[in-house]
């Protein structure tokens, strides 16, 4: 069955500093792949989503994902974070098939600290 | 545009009573999905209707959660008896049709808590 890994349950930056989530998925085959984000009290966002073509997909507010299938992974990226950035990302890939059942990571809770 | 509406936002009941939680998705949006969110985890999709018909309920456990869609568009999502681990966010969203291409919108998400 699918599976999504998010390695990293909380990260703590400044305002400015660079960002990365890793996200690891374990299908061999076709995949989709998604983050969302979750805002403090608010509903989960699309913030980009890879079907095919370019492996690197930009999303809103900046951030960026990069699909590489040979490690399996779809890491979420952003230069500069700022204050409005503190949420929680989630990973989530399509488990197969045409349907879109979509199969979650853990979550990372990002705080970044003005 | 409206986005997807849930009621009651909070719920706390007592283990074995009943609850039901209501979810309006966005006008003419064919799919509506019932996640679970348990803290710490990430959501978890319990159910999904194509119209009124199921498509998947496979995570759905059936001898206490039930989930209906009379007419294609409102749903409610019900559980009886409640237990303690079932409490959680539950989260409804609903996408134009159930094709990868179609973007999933979540709703602000109801959350209980059996005690």
């Amino acid at each position: 069955a699918q599976s999504v890994s998010q390695h990293n349950h909380h990260v703590i930056l400044s305002e400015a500093a660079s960002l990365e989530l890793g996200c690891n998925y374990s299908y061999g085959g076709t995949v989709n792949l998604f983050w969302y984000v979750q805002y403090p009290g608010q509903h989960l966002q699309l913030l980009l989503k890879y079907f095919s073509g370019d492996p690197l997909v930009k999303g809103i507010k900046g951030f960026e994902a990069e699909f590489i299938k040979s490690k399996f992974s779809f890491n979420l990226r952003k230069p500069s974070v700022q204050w409005s950035d503190t949420a929680e990302y989630f990973c989530a890939v399509t488990s197969g098939g045409a349907t879109n059942k979509l199969i979650f990571g853990t979550g990372t809770l990002l705080a970044v600290q003005p | 545009e409206a986005g997807v509406a849930q009621s009651p936002r909070y719920k706390i009941i007592e283990k074995r009573q009943s609850v039901a939680f209501w979810c309006n998705p966005i006008s003419g949006h064919a799919t509506l999905y019932w996640y679970q969110q348990i803290l710490g985890q990430g959501p978890k999709l319990l159910i999904q209707f194509q119209n009124n018909g199921v498509v998947d309920d496979s995570q759905l456990p059936k001898d206490r959660f039930s989930a209906e869609r009379l007419k294609g568009v409102d749903s409610t999502l019900k559980i009886q008896p409640a237990k303690l681990e079932d409490s959680a966010v539950y989260l409804c969203a609903s996408s134009l049709g159930r094709s990868l291409g179609n973007t999933i919108y979540f709703g602000e998400g109801s959350w209980l808590t059996v005690v």
